[in-house]
C-alpha cells in the first residue's frame, strides 16, 4: 500500500462548480498535513496546510481526519483557475511524502 | 521574494556520463531536498539534507549521490546516468522540522540517451 493515495482524478468540472479531493495516509505516526497545488510544467507550490480542527482560505476548505488518517479538499466556486493537479502531503519528521496527485480541469 | 533555483531548466546526457545538477537557496534554510517527479509515481525523494555535510537516503537513491559544502548549495550526481533516469528533477528547501512550507525550484528536465 502506498504511503500516501489520492484520487486518481482527472476531475473535469464547469466553471462554478464545488469538487471535493480525498486524501488517506498510511502512517499514524505523520503530524503535518498540506495541500500542494502544481500547475502543468512547474514545481508545486504550498496551497494551505491542513490543521485538525479543519481550516478555510477563501473558496478552499481542507480538513483532517486522524481516526481515519484522511484529508480532503473542498473547493467552491472553481474558476478557470484553479485548473492544476493537486498534491496530498504528509509528514512525520523532517521528511515529506508527496501522493501522486488529482488533476482538476475547470471547464468554461 | 524567497527563491530557489536550479542550474538548468533541460538537460541532454548520453549513458554512462556523470551528471551535475545544482540547487541554490537564498532562505537561509536547513534542510533541502532533491526529488524526482514522473508520471503516475508522483514526486518521489532521492536524498535530503538537514545540515551542512549531513545526508540522509531518501525512498529511492540507488544511483545518485549528493553533496552539500555550503548552506544555500544541495548538488545532485548522478555517476553513471543511465535512461531510466530521465525524469524532472526537482529541488526544494524548507526551515527545520516537518511543520514548514517547502519552496521548489523550477525544476530540470534531463534526458538521458
Amino acid at each position: 500500500r502506498k504511503e500516501v493515495e489520492q484520487d486518481p482524478g482527472p476531475f473535469n468540472v464547469p466553471e462554478g462548480a464545488t469538487v471535493a479531493f480525498n486524501c488517506t495516509y498510511s502512517n499514524s505516526a505523520s503530524q503535518s498535513f498540506f495541500w500542494y497545488r502544481q500547475d502543468c510544467r512547474k514545481e508545486p507550490k504550498l496551497l494551505m496546510s491542513v490543521y485538525s480542527s479543519g481550516n478555510e482560505d477563501g473558496r478552499f476548505t481542507a480538513q483532517l481526519n486522524r481516526a481515519s488518517q484522511y484529508i480532503s479538499l473542498l473547493i467552491r466556486d472553481s474558476k478557470l483557475s484553479d485548473s492544476a493537479t493537486y498534491l496530498c502531503v504528509v509528514s512525520g519528521g523532517q521528511n515529506f511524502v508527496f501522493g501522486p496527485g488529482t488533476r482538476l480541469s475547470v471547464l468554461p | 521574494d524567497v527563491k530557489v533555483t536550479q542550474s538548468s531548466r533541460y538537460l541532454v546526457k548520453r549513458t554512462g556520463e556523470k551528471v551535475f545538477l545544482e540547487c541554490v537557496q537564498d532562505m537561509d534554510h536547513e534542510n533541502m531536498f532533491w526529488y524526482r517527479q514522473d508520471p503516475g509515481l508522483g514526486l518521489r525523494l532521492i536524498y535530503f539534507s538537514y545540515d551542512v555535510k549531513m545526508k540522509e537516503k531518501g525512498d529511492i537513491p540507488e544511483g545518485y549521490s549528493v553533496s552539500r559544502e555550503k548552506k544555500e548549495r544541495f548538488s545532485l550526481i548522478l555517476e553513471s546516468a543511465s535512461t531510466n533516469q530521465t525524469s524532472m528533477y526537482l529541488c526544494a528547501s524548507s526551515r527545520p522540522g516537518g511543520n514548514y512550507e517547502q519552496y521548489f525550484g523550477p525544476g530540470t528536465r534531463l534526458t538521458v540517451t
